[in-house]
């Protein structure tokens, strides 16, 4: 059984760049969640997708997009790049979405905007 | 708006003794809560998972409390070890678009001295 992975591992970008962050899933897993992790503080929900769709988002602006693919891994989009966007981007993934089910984290990609 | 407070001082406690870590929300009922651990530069790892109409759960040398009228979860790791130490993670659920998420607090780090 594969674990959760993420691509890259670090990414250095400048500001109002665009980024790619990717993640494959856990096997037989159908929900992914994103998070997004400052230094010190704990991950904060960007948005989660179920089979393809949206399922839920957090307090992120548009700039923050997503997609889910038929196998199930996922990409994060981030446009126009802020300085704040810095930090450790993680995505989960979990077997269903009723959210009762303890997620699966990758490694975590650190985003760095100059 | 819901709010979940971990201790953000770290917690520094000498191998053998047991470690008790706590988690504080308020405005808000959740229907489980969870707790995870995290070593730097890493994803979070699932510990344990509480339901509101369980008191207690135990897992190895790990035990999660749960009191819903305190609003409040202790999570104690009896006969800690230097390889305790790490950053742990508690998690509420909220319910965002017809399912539930999860909202993490901002750790509280362990120190085990030898």
């Amino acid at each position: 059984e594969t674990g959760v992975t993420q691509s890259p591992t670090h990414l250095i970008k400048t500001r109002g760049q665009q980024v790619t962050l990717r993640c494959s899933s856990q096997s037989g897993h159908n929900t992914v969640s994103w998070y997004q992790q400052a230094l010190g503080q704990g991950p904060q929900f960007i948005f989660q997708y179920y089979r393809e769709e949206e399922n839920g988002r957090g307090n992120f602006p548009p700039r923050f997009s997503g997609l889910q693919f038929p196998n199930y891994s996922s990409e994060l989009n981030v446009n126009a790049l802020e300085l704040d966007d810095s930090a450790l981007y993680l995505c989960a993934s979990s077997p269903d979405e009723r959210g009762a089910n303890e997620q699966f984290f990758g490694p975590g990609t650190r985003l760095t905007v100059l | 708006s819901q709010k979940i407070e971990q201790n953000s001082e770290a917690l520094n406690i000498q191998e053998g003794k047991t470690a008790t870590l706590t988690c504080n929300y308020t405005n808000y009922s959740p229907a489980y809560l969870q707790w995870y651990r995290q070593d730097p530069g890493r994803g979070p790892v699932f510990l344990l998972l509480i339901r509101e109409n369980e008191k207690e759960k135990r897992k190895e040398r790990l035990k999660v409390t749960f009191d819903t009228t305190l609003k409040q979860s202790l999570f104690h790791i009896t006969a800690s070890q230097p390889a305790d130490s790490a950053t742990y993670l508690c998690a509420l659920d909220k319910f965002v678009d017809s399912s539930y998420k999860l909202i993490f607090g901002s750790g509280t780090r362990l120190l085990v001295r030898p």
